[in-house]
């Protein structure tokens, strides 16, 4: 199986556009997240999703929107997009059985707002 | 609140010697703890994780990390350091707190072998 995928992996935008940044697993993982990593900060939870039709808001969540609809997608929507939203956006799944479980990665989308 | 603490912007090392990237937590409770690698242009890899048992967790690539509950640490380590280890390291801390599957991430650190 493909693992956690992400689409695009890079994207310049311009101040007061829109865009979603998307994200799959095939591993039938029902918690997924998205993270932003910013230098010096580490990665911060922006949202989250325990399963299909229930989103919560994490760390950062100001700016952006996510919906859940099936359980192998998760978007991320930026409704218009800032220059303090230029990141790199991960986003991870993780089985919801147990404190152990693992979160697995995806590779990454690099995103530039002029 | 749990956190990570990483006190280290960049470990620097030479090949063959050893290696260890520090990581301190801070939590309430029983610490689950994480450390992902990053390698340039990539996401993060799982490498290992302490959940409980012995204090000395092995993982991938040949690394392994201590749990020291008195001195709230868990310290990243490699017998024999690699150029291709050199990365970035984070730590996490799983937050029970919030009832769910939220990691908080250390800063990061990274680590340079050089050859």
């Amino acid at each position: 199986n493909a693992g956690v995928t992400q689409t695009p992996k890079f994207q310049v935008l311009k101040t007061g556009q829109s865009m979603t940044l998307q994200c799959a697993q095939d591993m039938n993982h029902e918690y997924m997240s998205w993270y932003r990593q910013d230098p010096g900060m580490g990665l911060r939870l922006i949202h989250y999703s325990v399963g299909a039709g229930i989103t919560d808001q994490g760390e950062v969540p100001n700016g952006y929107n996510v919906s859940r609809s099936t359980t192998e997608d998760f978007p991320l929507r930026l409704l218009s997009a800032a220059p303090s939203q230029t990141s790199v956006y991960f986003c991870a799944s993780s089985t919801d059985r147990g404190i152990a479980d693992t979160q697995y990665f995806g590779p990454g989308t690099r995103l530039t707002v002029l | 609140a749990q956190s990570v603490a990483q006190p280290e912007d960049q470990v620097n090392v030479a090949e063959g010697n050893p290696l260890t990237v520090k990581c301190t937590y801070s939590v309430s409770g029983n610490p689950y703890l994480f450390w992902y690698v990053q390698y340039p242009n990539r996401g993060l890899q799982f490498l290992l994780k302490y959940i409980t048992g012995d204090n000395l967790v092995k993982g991938s690539y040949g690394f392994e990390a201590e749990f020291n509950k008195s001195q709230t640490s868990f310290h990243l380590k490699k017998p024999s350091a690699l150029v291709s280890d050199s990365a970035l390291y984070f730590c996490a801390v799983r937050d029970i707190d919030t009832g769910f599957q939220k990691l908080v991430f250390g800063t990061g650190t990274r680590l340079l072998v050089s050859p």
